[in-house]
């Protein structure tokens, strides 16, 4: 069945360390999205990309990192410039741009900083 | 600005008893409007779209919501709810030709037996 990956599922992070969250779909699809969820916040846009090799900042883009060298993986960095990267990370794919498609999400990593 | 409100931040209700949950948008352009769905430590879950058409959406799981333009509103209703459909709901809008959705903040809903 198609649809969207992620790993790991809960990931630990000393201060100061790096972390890749990794994003792979099966579904062909063209746009790809990271979002953050913190609790009572829903679901705030980190970095998305509607095509390989292009991406754009979303709302929250500081600290983070991502690439689009293949259509079917967008892996997340989240760097030591992250204050606050304790969070719930949900990856999400569509056919098109998100204003006007249905968006496909993956289980989500959890990001626990020590 | 643009924005989606969903005043109620946790709802609780009996299973068997109907359900409304509130979405309120503000957007400039025509709104593409959606429900989804979370499960506990889960990702999200589309229920029902509404992009143009008949007002009143039918989606997943027996949910249905009603787009009000007059009163910028898509509220999400179910007539009987069962135990399972304890869960976390986000509305969310977006338009033709636009990269990005805005999700409300959601509201969990609890369901007793």
């Amino acid at each position: 069945d198609g649809g969207i990956t992620q790993s790991p599922k809960y990931l630990f992070r000393k201060e100061g360390q790096n972390v890749t969250l990794s994003c792979e779909q099966n579904l062909n699809h063209d746009a790809m999205y990271w979002y953050r969820q913190d609790p009572g916040q829903g679901l705030r846009l980190i970095y998305y990309s509607q095509i390989v090799n292009d991406f754009q900042k979303g709302d929250i883009a500081e600290g983070y990192s991502v690439s689009r060298e293949k259509k079917e993986s967008f892996p997340l960095t989240v760097t030591s410039a992250q204050k606050n990267p304790t969070a719930f990370y949900l990856c999400a794919s569509s056919i098109g741009p998100a204003g006007a498609n249905v968006l496909t999400f993956g289980a989500g990593s959890r990001l626990t900083v020590l | 600005a643009q924005s989606v409100t969903q005043p109620d931040i946790h709802i609780t209700v009996s299973e068997g008893a109907s359900l409304e949950l509130r979405c309120n948008y503000s957007y400039g352009a025509t709104p593409y409007l959606f429900w989804y769905v979370q499960s506990p430590g889960q990702g999200l879950q589309l229920l029902l779209k509404y992009f143009s058409g008949d007002t009143l959406v039918q989606g997943i799981k027996g949910f249905e919501a009603e787009f009000k333009r007059s009163q910028s509103s898509f509220n999400l209703r179910k007539p009987s709810v069962h135990w399972s459909d304890a869960a976390e709901y986000f509305c969310a809008v977006g338009a033709r030709g636009t990269d990005k959705l805005i999700f409300g903040t959601g509201t969990r809903l609890q369901v007793f037996p």
